[in-house]
């Protein structure tokens, strides 16, 4: 059972323009959601993270948005740069429970 | 540099062989977690410590597996009698608040 769903594997965007990744979850004890970016030969990154307590949360180019009623949240970047090519991994979490992670979704940001 | 690492980075074993993974986490987070990393998957839990004590074990942990945070500082997994199912990276993260965990670079493990 798929507790955190990244249904798309792979996105491919412009360069400079907006990268929008989705996220959706079933178990409604998540209370606390975080997206990494992971590298190939590397370790996962961690970009940013959202309480249930909030909607929106902003950090430079990089702006997640937490739908509760849906069980949705979603990454947007913006410019999107090549740089910013990897898979992008959603995870949640409730309380002090260890993570839960999607599989993850490439993103090619063409230049 | 001041991140969680990770040794060594790739390990090739035949089946059957014993082999052990160290992680050195951010030296003020409490919180040592293990998980597992397969082609096309996220990262599993495996298991987590908070300062020596082992608090959860998932179920993907067998018996063949086990893991120590000894004085609380670095941890090792051991697996024993390795099997091919078990090639995977093995991923090292720590934290010391509610949820952020930050990632080492990984233990690539392939067994043949």
């Amino acid at each position: 059972d798929q507790q955190v769903k990244q249904n798309s594997p792979s996105l491919s965007v412009q360069e400079g323009r907006i990268s929008i990744l989705n996220c959706d979850y079933t178990n409604s004890m998540f209370d606390y959601f975080l997206w990494y970016k992971k590298y190939p030969a590397e370790g996962p990154t961690f970009l940013i993270s959202i309480s249930s307590i909030k909607d929106k949360n902003e950090d430079g180019r990089f702006t997640v948005f937490l739908n509760k009623s849906a069980k949705h949240l979603s990454l947007h970047i913006v410019p999107s740069q090549p740089g910013d090519s990897a898979v992008y991994f959603c995870a949640a979490t409730s309380g002090n429970t260890p993570l839960v992670f999607g599989k993850g979704t490439r993103l090619s940001v063409i230049a | 540099d001041t991140g969680v690492s990770q040794n060594p980075r790739h390990k090739i074993t035949k089946r059957g062989q014993n082999v052990t993974f160290r992680c050195d986490p951010i030296s003020e987070h409490n919180r040592l977690y293990w998980y597992r990393q397969t082609l096309g998957q996220g990262p599993e839990f495996l298991t987590y410590f908070q300062n020596e004590a082992q608090l959860e074990k998932s179920r993907l942990l067998s018996d063949r597996f086990s893991a120590e945070r000894p004085k609380g500082s670095f941890s090792t997994l051991e697996i024993q009698r390795t099997e091919q199912g078990d090639s995977a990276m093995y991923l090292c993260a720590s934290s010391s608040s509610y949820s952020e965990q930050y990632f080492g670079p990984g233990t690539r493990l392939t067994v043949t």
